[in-house]
C-alpha cells in the first residue's frame, strides 16, 4: 500500500532553515508528482509548490519562491522540501502529498504524508 | 491567483440530517474541482475529484456537482464520524489554492 512518511517534528529559531524528508513506498516513486501542503495551527491548507520525481523539475507558489527548496533522491525514494529565513509565521504542519494519477501534475491531492510540525520560535 | 470562497465557515447540523456546503471559484475552473475532509489532528482525506467523482473508499452519501465557478459538496445523511472540517481545492491553475474550510459541527 501507498505510504508516505515525513521526518520529525522541529523546532527552529527565527532566520535558520529546515529539511523536511518524505519517504515514499508501495508504488513507482518516479511516476507521481509530489506536493508540500502547509497548515498553519487553527488555519487553513496552503500549497507551497510540487516536484516531478522524475526529471527534479519544480512548480513554487510565488509566496515561497526564493525561500523554498524542492528536491529528491531517487535512489532512496524520497522528497525533500527546505524552507530558509524561518519566520514565526512560518509555523506549521506541513504535508507531502502524492497525487492520484501518475504522469499528471494537476491531479487531485490523494495520499498524504503525516505531516511534520515545524515551529519557529526564539 | 485563483481564489475559493466556501460557504458556509461553519455549520451545525444533527446525525442523519442532509448537509450542502458550497464552494465559488473567482473564475471558471471547469471541472477541476476537489473536496477534502480534515479530521483533527489528521491529515486531509480526498473525498470527491473532478467535481464530482467519488474517490475510492469514500461513502456513496458523498456526493459532489457544479462547474465552472459554481460547485457544491452534499453529504445525504450525517453519519457521527463525518463531522469534520471541508476543504474545496481547484486544480485548473497555478497556484492551487483552496477554500478557507466549512467546519461541520455536531448540533
Amino acid at each position: 500500500q501507498v505510504q508516505l512518511v515525513q521526518s520529525g517534528a522541529e523546532l527552529k529559531k527565527p532566520g535558520a532553515s529546515v529539511k523536511v524528508s518524505c519517504k515514499a513506498s508501495g508504488y513507482t516513486f518516479s511516476d507521481y508528482y509530489m506536493h508540500w501542503v502547509r497548515q498553519a495551527p487553527g488555519q487553513g491548507l496552503e500549497w507551497m509548490g510540487r516536484i516531478n520525481p522524475n526529471s527534479g523539475d519544480t512548480n513554487y507558489a510565488q509566496k515561497f519562491q526564493g525561500r523554498v527548496t524542492m528536491t529528491r533522491d531517487t535512489s532512496i525514494r524520497t522528497a525533500y522540501m527546505e524552507l530558509s529565513r524561518l519566520r514565526s509565521d512560518d509555523t506549521a504542519v506541513y504535508y507531502c502529498v502524492r497525487v492520484r494519477s501518475e504522469y499528471n501534475s494537476g491531479s487531485p491531492l490523494d495520499y498524504w504524508g503525516q505531516g511534520t510540525l515545524v515551529t519557529v520560535s526564539s | 491567483d485563483i481564489q475559493m470562497t466556501q460557504s458556509p465557515s461553519s455549520l451545525s447540523a444533527s446525525v442523519g440530517d442532509r448537509v450542502t456546503i458550497t464552494c465559488r471559484a473567482s473564475q471558471s475552473i471547469s471541472s477541476y474541482l476537489n473536496w477534502y475532509q480534515q479530521r483533527p489532528g489528521k491529515a486531509p482525506k480526498l473525498l470527491i475529484y473532478a467535481a464530482s467523482s467519488l474517490q475510492s473508499g469514500v461513502p456513496s452519501r458523498f456526493s459532489g456537482s457544479g462547474s465552472g465557478t459554481d460547485f457544491t459538496l452534499t453529504i445525504s445523511s450525517l453519519q457521527p464520524e463525518d463531522f469534520a472540517t471541508y476543504y474545496c481545492q481547484q486544480s485548473y491553475r497555478n497556484p492551487i489554492t483552496f477554500g478557507q474550510g466549512t467546519r461541520l459541527e455536531i448540533k
